[in-house]
């Protein structure tokens, strides 16, 4: 356990339906992060926020929407994905993005996406 | 551009020694990370470099070389467990990691 939470843990959808992905953390942290996972790749960085505030969006396409309520809760809406969106997708915090020591970041156990 | 190399799969016999090896080329420098994931789980942090030299946890060391852009994880005495990917990242000039696609370690008896 990290301290990191992620529901669902699997999802499959077709291309018109409309889901959202939860991520929570209770680690009193600062910083949370969207990131997808697909096979033989790197880690991707989609979305960044810290203290509830969006600082990057790495030219993510408009069918993934974030949404952070407060420091410990992070969304990711998902609508008309594509087969190629299919990924593992992976919250994870950190206690605050200004101090390089401090961007350990905790992850949570993904969700397995599989879109048809 | 920003490039973090790294082998995409090793081999080793439980017991032995391991290095893993990562090159990177990133816009500026705020450390460098390995993180292990195990198959079908997250990602969890093992080490951290932000000076050269080498780091010791246990029997997992970090080694760091800023001017050579160049860092390796050593697993020792390595256990059937450690059968994981490897992950090394590095902390650009904006505080992000930036991630390589990761070495799956393989351990045989």
């Amino acid at each position: 356990e990290t301290g990191v939470t992620q529901t669902p843990r699997h999802l499959v959808m077709g291309m018109t339906n409309k889901k959202s992905l939860k991520c929570e953390q209770h680690l009193g942290h600062n910083a949370m992060y969207w990131y997808k996972q697909s096979a033989k790749k790197p880690l991707e960085l989609m979305f960044v926020y810290n203290f509830k505030e969006q600082t990057e969006n790495n030219s993510v396409p408009s069918r993934f929407s974030p949404e952070c309520p407060n420091s410990s809760h992070l969304f990711l809406h998902l609508h008309t994905l594509q087969p190629e969106d299919s990924a593992l997708y992976l919250c994870a915090s950190s206690p605050s993005l200004e101090r390089a020591n401090y961007n350990e970041q905790f992850f949570g156990p993904g969700t397995r996406l599989t879109v048809l | 551009g920003q490039n973090i190399d790294q082998p995409t799969e090793m081999t080793a016999t439980e017991g032995a020694i391991v290095q893993i090896n990562c090159t990177y080329q990133t816009s500026g420098f705020n450390g460098l990370f390995w993180y292990q994931q195990h198959a079908g789980e997250a990602p969890t942090f093992l080490s951290y470099n932000v000076l050269d030299g080498l780091e010791e946890k246990g029997r997992f060391s970090s080694f760091l070389s800023r001017s050579k852009g160049y860092s390796y994880l050593l697993l020792k005495e390595l256990q059937m467990k450690d059968s994981a990917s490897y992950l090394c990242a590095v902390g650009d000039s904006n505080y992000q990691l930036i991630w390589g696609a990761g070495t799956k370690l393989i351990i045989k008896p």
